[in-house]
C-alpha cells in the first residue's frame, strides 16, 4: 500500500517561478524525505525532515512538515529548466529501521 | 566511489525463464534494498537486508528471492519470470540499518520487460 500521495500528479511551470508540491502520508512517521528522479534515472535523495522538524531548508528548496495533518510540502524557488524531474516523498514508520514507503511522485515540468 | 551499481541496465526474459540481478556497492553500507518502479505506483519494497547473512521481506516479494553473502552484493533473483514482473528495479543502499535517518543511494536501475 502507499504510504505517500503527492499532489499534484503533474506540475508544468516557466523557469523562475516557484514550484510547490505535497504530500500526504497514513500513519505515524520518525521522518520524511524527498527524492527526485531524473527521466531514466535512479533516485536521488534530496532533503530529510525529522518528525519534531517544522520546516527545512536547503540552497533553493524548503520543505516543511505539519504531523497533525500527517502532511508535507516542496517548495523550489527560482525554478530551472534542470529540475525537470520527478520528485517522490517517502516516509518510514514508527517502528525504526530503514524500511521506506514512497508515494506516487510529482512530475514536474520547467519551461524555458 | 562508484556507489550503487546494477547489472544488466536492460533484459528481456520469456515467461518461465529465471535470471538475476545483480547489485553491488562500495560503500560499506549495511542497508540495501530492491524496489519495483510501475507506472503510476511509486517505487514499492520487495525485499531488503540489514546485513550479511540476514534479509527479509518488504511489500510485494512473491516471486523473488535474495540473498546476502557480502556487505557489498545483494542480487534479485525471478525464479520464474512472469508479465506481471515487467517492471523497472532499483537497487538502494543506506549507511546504518538500525536508523531511518539515513538517505537511501539507489543504483540506475534495470529495465526488465517479460514477454
Amino acid at each position: 500500500s502507499q504510504q505517500g500521495e503527492e499532489d499534484p500528479q503533474a506540475l508544468s511551470i516557466q523557469e523562475g517561478e516557484n514550484a510547490t508540491m505535497n504530500c500526504s502520508y497514513k500513519t505515524s512517521i520518525n521522518n520524511l524525505q524527498w527524492y527526485r528522479q531524473n527521466s531514466g534515472r535512479g533516485l536521488v535523495h534530496l532533503i530529510l525532515i525529522r518528525s519534531n522538524e517544522r520546516e527545512k531548508h536547503s540552497g533553493r528548496l524548503r520543505v516543511t512538515l505539519d504531523t497533525s495533518k500527517k502532511s508535507s510540502s516542496l517548495l523550489i524557488t527560482a525554478s530551472r529548466a534542470a529540475d525537470t524531474a520527478s520528485y517522490f516523498c517517502a516516509t518510514d514508520g514508527r517502528g525504526g529501521g530503514n524500511k521506506l514507503t514512497f508515494g506516487t511522485g510529482t512530475q514536474l515540468k520547467v519551461e524555458l | 566511489n562508484a556507489g550503487v551499481t546494477q547489472t544488466p541496465k536492460f533484459q528481456v526474459l520469456k515467461t518461465g525463464q529465471s535470471m538475476t540481478l545483480q547489485c553491488a556497492q562500495d560503500m560499506n553500507h549495511e542497508y540495501m534494498s530492491w524496489y519495483r518502479q510501475d507506472p503510476g505506483m511509486g517505487l514499492r519494497l520487495i525485499h531488503y537486508s540489514v546485513g550479511a547473512g540476514i534479509t527479509d521481506q518488504g511489500e510485494v516479494p512473491n516471486g523473488y528471492n535474495v540473498s546476502r553473502s557480502t556487505t557489498e552484493d545483494f542480487p534479485l533473483r525471478l525464479l520464474s519470470a512472469a508479465p506481471s514482473q515487467t517492471s523497472v528495479y532499483f537497487c538502494a543502499s543506506s549507511r546504518e540499518s538500525d536508523s531511518s535517518y539515513n538517505e537511501q543511494f539507489f543504483g540506475p536501475g534495470t529495465r526488465l520487460t517479460v514477454l
